[in-house]
C-alpha cells in the first residue's frame, strides 16, 4: 500500500545543530507539505513543494529550509536549531489536480531542541 | 495573509450531546478541509467543501460551507466516546496549500 512516513519519530538535539528531518511518499504525489504543532496554534506550515525543484515558504518558514529533488522526498532541514523549534512537525502530500485535494499525513517527527 | 480562525478552543460534553465547531475566514476561500486528529495520533481526512452554502453529511456529522465562502461549520448529532479528538478546519485562497485553524479539542464524556 502506499504511505508517507517520517524519520527519525523521536530526536532531541542541543541548541545550533544542523537537523534533518526525513519525509517519503509513495503515492507520486506533485504537492507535498511541512507543518508545525504546537499547543495553542494548532498546524502552522513551513515550507510546501508543487513538484520536483519547487519549494514555496510557509507561514514559519524562517530557520527552516527544503529541496525537493525527487517526487518521492521533501526533506526539512533546520540549519541552527533553536528551543523555539521544539515542535511536533507533520509532513503531508496531497494530489492536487485541480485543487488541493485530500492531505494525507505521516506520523509526526517529535523535536525537542535543548 | 489569510488567516482561518476556529472556535470554540475546547468544548466538554456529555454523550449524546450535540457539538458544533466553527470557522472563519479574513478572505474568500476557494475551498475549505475539515480534519480530525485523535490524541498522539495525526490529522485524518474528512471532508471537502467547494461550492458556496454547500451541505454534506457523513452520518452524524454535517458540515456547512457559508454563502460568501468565508466560514464554515461542524456539526456533530450525539456523540459518541469515539468522536472524541481536535476537529480542525483548513482553508485554501488560489494555492494549494491549506492554512489550518487552531482546531477545536472535543471531549466526550460517557
Amino acid at each position: 500500500d502506499a504511505e508517507i512516513t517520517q524519520s527519525p519519530r523521536h530526536k532531541i538535539t542541543e541548541t545550533g545543530r544542523q537537523v534533518t528531518l526525513a519525509c517519503h511518499q509513495t503515492w507520486n504525489h506533485n504537492n507535498m507539505f511541512w507543518y508545525r504543532q504546537d499547543l495553542g496554534h494548532g498546524l502552522r506550515l513551513i515550507h510546501y513543494s508543487y513538484g520536483v525543484q519547487d519549494t514555496n515558504k510557509g507561514e514559519v518558514s524562517d530557520g527552516y529550509s527544503v529541496s525537493r529533488s525527487n517526487t518521492e522526498d521533501l526533506p526539512l532541514t533546520l540549519e541552527s536549531a533553536a528551543s523555539s523549534q521544539t515542535s511536533v512537525y507533520f509532513c503531508a502530500s496531497s494530489t492536487g489536480t485541480g485543487g488541493p485535494g485530500e492531505l494525507f499525513f505521516g506520523e509526526g517527527s517529535r523535536l525537542t531542541v535543548l | 495573509g489569510q488567516q482561518v480562525m476556529q472556535i470554540p478552543q475546547y468544548q466538554h460534553v456529555q454523550e449524546g450531546e450535540d457539538f458544533t465547531t466553527y470557522c472563519n475566514s479574513s478572505t474568500t476561500l476557494s475551498n475549505i478541509q475539515w480534519y480530525k486528529q485523535r490524541p498522539g495520533g495525526h490529522p485524518v481526512f474528512l471532508i471537502q467543501l467547494v461550492k458556496s452554502g454547500e451541505v454534506k453529511k457523513q452520518k452524524r456529522l454535517t458540515f456547512q460551507f457559508g454563502e460568501a465562502k468565508k466560514n464554515s461549520s461542524l456539526h456533530i448529532t450525539a456523540t459518541q466516546t469515539t468522536d472524541v479528538g481536535t476537529y480542525f478546519c483548513a482553508g485554501s485562497g488560489s494555492g494549494y496549500a491549506l492554512n489550518f485553524g487552531k482546531g477545536t479539542s472535543l471531549l466526550v464524556t460517557p
